[in-house]
């Protein structure tokens, strides 16, 4: 089973800001990595995948880059609806597909 | 519009069965691979099942395998999913979720529907 470890736990930073998130898996996944949005009471929402292609409906300020074991999620210029909390899952090797323990993104 | 509703979710005892369903509209429903993710309160998400598009594959997580049953309705463009056994570890919120052709991460989510186990 592939594990992915996300850090930090939880980032505090201000609006207009630079956030990244990163994702680490325990052995190569190529590209196939995702990334989710999810606010309260919501479903999670595809923002990432292929590791770098943006989802309909996301902003420009959202990027994702990264191979192998190492990827990065940056959001630039952080707006107040960027605060929540981001997954990390992939697609390499499965089943099983499995997800980061997350990020929380807060408002410092 | 894509849409996914799950149903079929609530209060059950330790040991009993539970069935969820999800209604989709606005795709074609025999296109897609569909799957099953669930959260626990305060966890992160966790894949369960996936059933292909024309259900050849059925893949399981271990936590559930052996305990729950993905299968796919054509004519009633629905997904559901057949639990038993249930424990105390299986409360969560749970989604269907559809992936894209030939890639398992998920482009659309139902709001979810929440199964607690206890007495």
């Amino acid at each position: 089973e592939i594990v992915l470890t996300q850090s930090p736990a939880t980032l505090s930073l201000s609006p207009g800001e630079r956030a990244t998130l990163s994702c680490r898996a325990s052995q190569s996944i190529s590209r196939y990595l995702a990334w989710y949005q999810q606010k309260p009471n919501q479903a999670p929402r595809l923002l990432i995948y292929d590791a770098s292609t943006r989802a309909t409906g996301f902003p420009a300020r959202f990027s994702g880059s990264g191979s192998g074991t190492d990827f990065t999620l940056t959001i630039n210029g952080l707006e107040p609806e960027d605060f929540a909390v981001y997954y990390c899952q992939h697609y390499s090797n499965w089943p099983p597909i499995t997800f980061g323990q997350g990020t929380r993104l807060e408002i410092k | 519009e894509v849409q996914l509703v799950e149903s079929g979710g609530g209060l059950v005892q330790p040991g009993g069965p539970l069935r969820l369903s999800c209604a989709v509209f606005g795709f074609t429903f025999s296109n897609y691979g569909m799957n099953w993710v669930r959260q626990a309160p305060g966890k992160g998400p966790e894949w369960i099942a996936y059933i292909s598009k024309n259900r050849d594959r059925i893949y399981y997580a271990d936590s559930v395998k052996g305990r729950f049953t993905i299968s796919r309705d054509y004519a009633r463009n629905s997904l559901h999913l057949q639990m038993n056994s249930l424990g105390a570890e299986d409360t969560a919120v749970y989604y269907c979720a559809r992936n894209m052709p030939g890639q398992v991460y998920f482009d659309y989510w139902g709001q979810g529907t929440p199964v607690t186990v206890s007495s």
